[in-house]
């Protein structure tokens, strides 16, 4: 069974430039969450999606971040503009239902804002 | 809100055993999570508590304490490979429908096992 996949793994941008990063969750998971780590932090709750519908952002910095996952498959994240603050790993993950106990994580985007 | 503290660091060495602590503080609990994240690597599930007591999975044991909102991992016959970031994450049970079944990590713990 293919896992999450991501692109790219790497993007280094300078500040108030713009971003997308793409991940594809594993064929069948209805569920699939964005992260933001910050370097010796835990992952942290950007949105999450149930197919198309967004279930929560709360936490998504909205003036700047944007997300979408048009036909409940894959999704894009979009930072516009960025920040030096938003130096982080991009992790997506995906799991079969929100209240499903096992959430898979992609590799992850490293986002480096000069 | 949510809190979860945890140690920055540990260091064992191979063959040993390690208990790693989390404590949370939260509005609401659903679960508690353990995840191993290699450098560079994305995290991998480890274990999930919801009810007090002792899950055990191989070399992997987990114990949960909701009372005392208290978690450890314990990790058995170390090897070079369980160096790894070690992180504890709680789900939100007591939130409103959007943040139902939300995941709240703590900082991580970077564990080394030294030959």
């Amino acid at each position: 069974e293919a896992g999450v996949a991501q692109s790219p793994r790497y993007k280094i941008i300078e500040k108030r430039q713009s971003v997308a990063f793409w991940c594809n969750p594993i064929s069948g998971h209805a569920t699939l969450y964005w992260y933001q780590q910050i370097l010796g932090q835990g992952p942290k709750l950007l949105i999450q999606f149930q197919n198309n519908g967004v279930v929560d952002d709360s936490q998504l910095p909205k003036d700047r971040f944007s997300a979408e996952r048009l036909k409940g498959v894959d999704s894009t994240l979009k930072i516009q503009p960025a920040k030096l603050e938003d130096s982080a790993v991009y992790l997506c993950a995906s799991s079969t239902t929100f209240r499903w106990i096992e959430q898979y994580f992609g590799p992850g985007t490293r986002l480096t804002v000069t | 809100g949510q809190n979860i503290d945890q140690p920055t660091e540990m260091t064992a060495t191979e063959g040993a055993i390690v208990q790693i602590n989390c404590t949370y503080q939260t509005s609401g609990f659903n679960g508690l999570f353990w995840y191993q994240q290699h450098a560079g690597e994305a995290p991998t599930f480890l274990s999930y508590n919801v009810l007090d007591g002792l899950e055990e999975k191989g070399r992997f044991s987990s114990f949960l304490s909701r009372s005392k909102g208290y978690s450890y991992l314990l990790l058995k016959e170390l090897q070079m490979k369980d160096s790894a970031s070690y992180l504890c994450a709680v789900r939100d049970g007591n939130g409103r429908g959007s943040t139902l079944g939300r995941l709240y990590f703590g900082r991580g713990t970077q564990l080394t096992v030294w030959p």
